[in-house]
């Protein structure tokens, strides 16, 4: 069965932590997704990668970076967490064969609060 | 800005009801078309995708997309009240980096016993 697997499903850090949240999926996709997801703007594309070692930027990208060392694991990055990176996280992954056509497999999702 | 347009809801209809979710979009290039479904607390998961004009029917559900007016909608026969979620339309974008999707900012629908 399909499995993208998010590290950690709650996390509260305090202002100007550095945050890692991580993910794994299991399904030897090479694309992988972060997202994140706030009442009434929907879900807007941090970062994605399209295979191991590269990353481009998504829609909003600002305080964040990324890191894909292994094609199994993409992980998210908060230099220095800000109140207003408190959101929904969300990390999907796709096969690259499939393109534009390919479907997206969600994580469950870290809930992230920054006090 | 690309964007992707659905009307927020929340959409209530009774059981055994049709349901009939819209999505405009803005690019005019986009080829790749999606709905997801989202329970309360749960991430999203694809219902239906759709490449080319007209109609795909999958059990209940009906994805029906006419680029011309770029304009997407789902339709669910029979709706249940399992089927009480948020619906997001997803866009495939044109150009620039391959596979990205935009997505609308989803439409909650409610099915009342």
């Amino acid at each position: 069965d399909v499995k993208v697997t998010q590290s950690s499903r709650y996390l509260v850090k305090r202002t100007g932590e550095k945050v890692f949240l991580e993910c794994v999926q299991d399904m030897d996709h090479e694309n992988m997704f972060w997202y994140r997801q706030d009442p009434g703007l929907g879900l807007r594309l941090i970062y994605f990668s399209y295979d191991v070692k590269m990353k481009e930027k998504g829609d909003i990208p600002e305080g964040y970076s990324v890191s894909r060392e292994k094609k199994e694991r993409f992980s998210l990055i908060l230099e220095s967490a800000s109140t207003n990176q408190t959101s929904m996280y969300l990390c999907a992954s796709r096969f690259r064969d499939r393109g534009l056509s390919g479907e997206l497999f969600f994580g469950e999702g870290s809930r992230l609060t920054v006090l | 800005q690309k964007e992707v347009e659905q009307n927020s809801g929340p959409l209530s209809v009774p059981e055994g009801a049709i349901a009939s979710l819209n999505c405009t979009y803005s690019d005019r290039g986009s080829q790749s078309f999606f709905w997801y479904r989202q329970y309360s607390g749960k991430s999203p998961e694809l219902i239906m995708s759709i490449y080319s004009n007209g109609d795909k029917e999958d059990g209940r559900f009906t994805a029906q997309l006419n680029k011309a007016s770029q304009y997407v909608s789902l339709l669910i026969r029979d709706s249940q009240p399992s089927d009480s979620a948020t619906y997001l339309c997803a866009v495939s974008r044109y150009g620039g980096s391959q596979g990205n999707l935009i997505f609308g900012k989803g439409t909650k629908l409610s099915v009342k016993p």
